[in-house]
């Protein structure tokens, strides 16, 4: 099993370019969410999934958009990059949403927006 | 909100305990988190306990839970050099799919 597989590991962008991270996960969860990792800030929630076809809204939407078309996948996109995206991001998922699921993470995409 | 505060830096010696500490604010939380990140990497879970415990052990890990004060530890005993990392506490937000992080406590253990 790969587990949860981000691309790309790297990427830097112009302000206002857009682009798509990818995610994608073997192990048949259904629960996928997104996080962004700030110094001093630990891991914020940007958007979730709890299932194909379904998505909301975490702490920090603005500015990103998600999909869900197939349970394996769920993409991040940033619509029009600003330099107040410089972050890393994190794709997660679990078996489903609740508690006593652990959340398996990607190793990240390190994203700077110049 | 919830609010999950964790001190930043902590320096302990190799074969010592490490003691990681975090307070939360909203006490609805049902299950509570400890997760680790090396260098590069990802955040891989270490433990979790359920809200209505006050104690789990696993191997050199142990958990205390203290709701009253709504305060969370991890205990590390006989810390190794690769034990270095940053550490996060995580709740779940009460009636929500979501994880609430702390900032993260950044353990580095010398000789």
């Amino acid at each position: 099993n790969a587990g949860v597989t981000q691309t790309p590991k790297f990427q830097v962008l112009k302000t206002g370019q857009s682009m798509t991270l990818q995610c994608a996960q073997d192990m048949n969860h259904e629960y996928m969410s997104w996080y962004r990792q700030d110094p001093g800030m630990g891991l914020r929630l940007i958007h979730y999934s709890v299932g194909a076809g379904i998505t909301d809204q975490g702490e920090v939407p603005n500015g990103y958009n998600v999909s869900r078309s197939t349970t394996e996948d769920f993409p991040l996109r940033l619509l029009s990059a600003a330099p107040s995206q410089t972050s890393v991001y994190f794709c997660a998922s679990s078996l489903t949403g609740g508690g006593n699921q652990p959340q398996h993470f990607g190793d990240g995409t390190r994203l700077s927006i110049l | 909100g919830e609010d999950v505060e964790q001190s930043l830096f902590l320096s302990v010696r190799e074969g010592d305990s490490s003691v990681i500490n975090c307070t939360y604010t909203d006490s609805s939380s049902t299950y509570l988190y400890w997760y680790k990140q090396e260098p590069g990497a990802g955040l891989q879970l270490l433990t979790y306990i359920f809200s209505n415990m006050d104690m789990k052990q696993d191997q050199r890990l142990t958990v205390l839970l203290n709701k009253k004060d709504k305060h969370l530890s991890l205990r590390i005993a006989d810390t190794q050099t690769g034990d270095s990392a940053i550490y996060f506490c995580a709740l779940r937000d009460g009636g929500y799919n979501k994880l609430i992080f702390g900032a993260g406590t950044r353990l580095a253990v010398h000789p």
